[in-house]
């Protein structure tokens, strides 16, 4: 089993949908989590941390279940610039702070 | 304040070939890692440096080699290429603090062996 596992998609919305995304994670010592966002041959960038209360930014609501190790990130009323490749971080504990990267969920926002 | 600069943007190696990347991290970060990133893959973690010693390694056979400066950044050496190397190759930086550490990539190195 993959550390960290993500559904590769794509992901093919119309514009203003709600979209949602999961990931999971084997190692139930993992202590945080992100959402990075990758935009076609560019680099990844932080999109948002994702707290154990669960937190928004705007559009984005990212939840954390540490029961059943998994995240989601919730994206509301899609844009077309919302189109991009959401990669779904988690980091270890016990100074193994060495962020773990799923392959990615692909999303296309189309009008 | 810079982000994290990395060089060359692109290259192109022939099999057999030896590659060195560069990386400067973000102004204030004290450990960088590396990353290698195949088309439709996440990010697979290389090594990282930390006090210029490589503090973690993944699963990467020893023709992958780094170095860390005084002044944090790094390079990441690559020996042997074969037509597998072929990749983005990302630099993330990053300091530890409350509790965790947020890493900010470089713009990568594409590495295109032939």
């Amino acid at each position: 089993r993959k550390e960290v596992e993500q559904d590769p998609g794509p992901f093919n919305v119309p514009e203003g949908a709600t979209v949602a995304f999961n990931c999971t994670y084997s190692n139930s010592a993992s202590q945080s989590f992100f959402w990075y966002r990758q935009d076609c041959r560019k680099e990844p960038k932080l999109l948002m941390s994702v707290y154990s209360s669960g937190n928004e930014d705007g559009r984005f609501t990212a939840q954390l279940n540490r029961a059943s190790q998994y995240i989601s990130l919730l994206i509301r009323d899609s844009k077309l610039s919302d189109s991009a490749t959401y990669l779904c971080v988690v980091n270890l504990s016990g100074g193994s702070y060495i962020p773990t990267f799923g392959r990615g969920t692909s999303l296309i926002v189309h009008p | 304040d810079a982000g994290v600069t990395q060089s060359p943007t692109h290259l192109i190696k022939t099999r057999g070939q030896q590659v060195t990347l560069r990386c400067s991290p973000k102004s204030g970060h004290d450990t960088v890692s590396w990353y290698q990133q195949a088309l439709g893959q996440g990010p697979q973690f290389i090594f990282q440096y930390y006090e210029e010693e490589e503090r973690q390694r993944g699963n990467f056979p020893d023709r992958f080699s780094g170095h860390q400066f005084p002044n944090y950044s790094s390079e990441l050496n690559v020996n042997a290429l074969l037509l597998g190397d072929s990749a983005l190759y990302l630099c993330a930086s990053s300091i530890f603090t409350g509790g965790t550490n947020t890493i900010y990539f470089g713009e990568g190195s594409w590495l295109t062996v032939v």
